[in-house]
């Protein structure tokens, strides 16, 4: 099984500020790699996949990047709304793993 | 529109059997895949297994085979997760959701589910 790492774990940052998030693969699982965010008492939902495309109706803000074993999420410019969970999910090889999660709050 | 609506909330006592429901709309239900993915309280997600509707091919975690049954009726749009024998460690929200190409793009709204004595 694929293990994926996110960090960091918490992620404190001023509105307006840049957040990166980063995502290591245990394995290479080449551009097979989406981010979902969740917030509270919500199901997730699809920011990015195929590790750099942004899903239907994902504000230019938001960004992937990445190959192999190494991603990386960047949120240019941190919104009131944009405060919540992120994770990182592989689905280059089954079973399908996702990261651990890094919480994005306010600083 | 793509929709998945689950089954609402259920308390169960250790040892019951259980199956929820999750029923897509808005799109042709049997040539995508469907998963379901747990979370524990305070923890984060786990990919559980898939289905196809089409073909019934079915895949699970290592984690939770055995442990669960997934299944689907096509004829209704409706894809289910059951256990015939409850546990306290199986209190959870399950999710479903769309897969498109591997990759989740429509969750469902996720069905808690509280197993005490």
């Amino acid at each position: 099984e694929i293990v994926m790492t996110q960090s960091p774990v918490t992620l404190s940052v001023s509105p307006g500020e840049r957040a990166t998030l980063s995502c290591r693969a245990s394995q290479s699982v080449s551009s097979n790699l989406a981010w979902f965010q969740q917030k509270p008492g919500q199901a997730p939902r699809l920011l990015i996949y195929g590790a750099s495309a942004r899903a239907t109706g994902i504000p230019a803000r938001f960004s992937g990047s990445g190959s192999g074993t190494e991603f990386t999420l960047t949120i240019s410019s941190l919104q009131s709304e944009d405060f919540a969970v992120y994770y990182c999910q592989q689905y280059n090889k089954w079973s399908y793993t996702f990261g651990q999660g890094t919480k994005v709050e306010i600083e | 529109e793509v929709q998945l609506v689950q089954s609402g909330a259920e308390v169960k006592k250790p040892g019951e059997s259980l199956k929820i429901s999750c029923q897509g709309s808005g799109y042709n239900f049997i040539t995508y895949w469907i998963a379901w993915v747990r979370q524990m309280p305070g923890e984060g997600l786990e990919w559980m297994g898939i289905i196809y509707p089409g073909g019934s091919d079915i895949r699970y975690s290592p984690s939770f085979q055995g442990q669960v049954t997934i299944s689907v009726d096509k004829s209704i749009t409706t894809a289910y997760l059951q256990w015939a024998s409850l546990k306290a460690s199986d209190t959870a929200v399950y999710y479903c959701a769309r897969v498109v190409d591997k990759c989740i793009d429509h969750w469902g709204q996720g069905t808690l589910v509280t197993v005490s004595s």
